[in-house]
């Protein structure tokens, strides 16, 4: 299995609404990343789980929460969001965190709509 | 931080060869060189890396001049499906906090 497989691919919320996005590899890799994607922008870093502890979080607002269950499992909690959040939202695992050959495998996204 | 800096966009047509130049002035010595390709509404997809010289593979063949100042993503005989966003990425030599995406490159394959 090559893949990074993230439900749910399509989702839509209002502010005050809880939800989550979720992310699964079966590659073995130890290091998983969020990153978030405006239209016609690059993906940006969010967050960063190296042996399913947080190595890195971007300054990203309380509003988003990450959690790593075990080595395969990467989820992103979303509560209370702002219409601007809406972008497409990309999870990535790598064998390793950092390292000068690290190579990133991306999921198809999960495109988030806030109203 | 190595920054990089690639062309806005690119035109080419179908069965040409492109050719896609990243800068990259303030490379680490052990930065790596890395090439993501991504469609619209998609994640983006590893396409070829590098360290020094040439490498190639089924896809593509990247050249890195000795300085490792610049690379250059070498697409050949492209195809109306090549027509995406190049993203040239430099590091990490350390944390994946570098793992940063400059503003990548729009190729369009026009028939």
């Amino acid at each position: 299995d090559t893949e990074v497989t993230q439900t749910p691919k399509h989702l839509v919320m209002g502010m005050t609404n809880k939800k989550s996005l979720k992310c699964e590899q079966h590659m073995g890799h130890r290091a998983m990343y969020w990153y978030k994607q405006k239209a016609k922008k690059p993906p940006e870093l969010m967050f960063v789980y190296s042996y399913e502890k947080l190595s890195i979080n971007e300054s990203v607002p309380s509003r988003f929460s990450p959690e790593c269950p075990n080595s395969s499992l990467l989820n992103l909690h979303l509560h209370a969001l702002q219409p601007e959040d809406s972008a497409l939202y990309l999870c990535a695992s790598s064998p390793r965190d950092g390292g000068g050959a690290n190579v990133l495998t991306f999921g198809a996204g999960s495109r988030l709509t806030v109203l | 931080l190595a920054k990089t800096t690639q062309p806005i966009s690119m035109d080419s047509y179908e069965g040409q060869e492109v050719n896609i130049t990243c800068s990259h002035n303030n490379i680490a010595t052990n930065d790596y060189i890395t090439w993501y390709q991504q469609f619209p509404s998609q994640g983006p997809r590893f396409i070829i890396q590098g360290y020094k010289t040439k490498v190639t593979n089924e896809v593509a063949s990247l050249f890195i001049p000795a300085d490792r100042k610049s690379s250059t993503l070498s697409l050949p005989r492209v195809s109306l499906s090549d027509t995406a966003v190049y993203y040239c990425l430099v590091g990490p030599s350390g944390s994946a906090r570098q793992l940063t995406f400059g503003s990548g490159t729009q190729l369009t394959v026009l028939p």
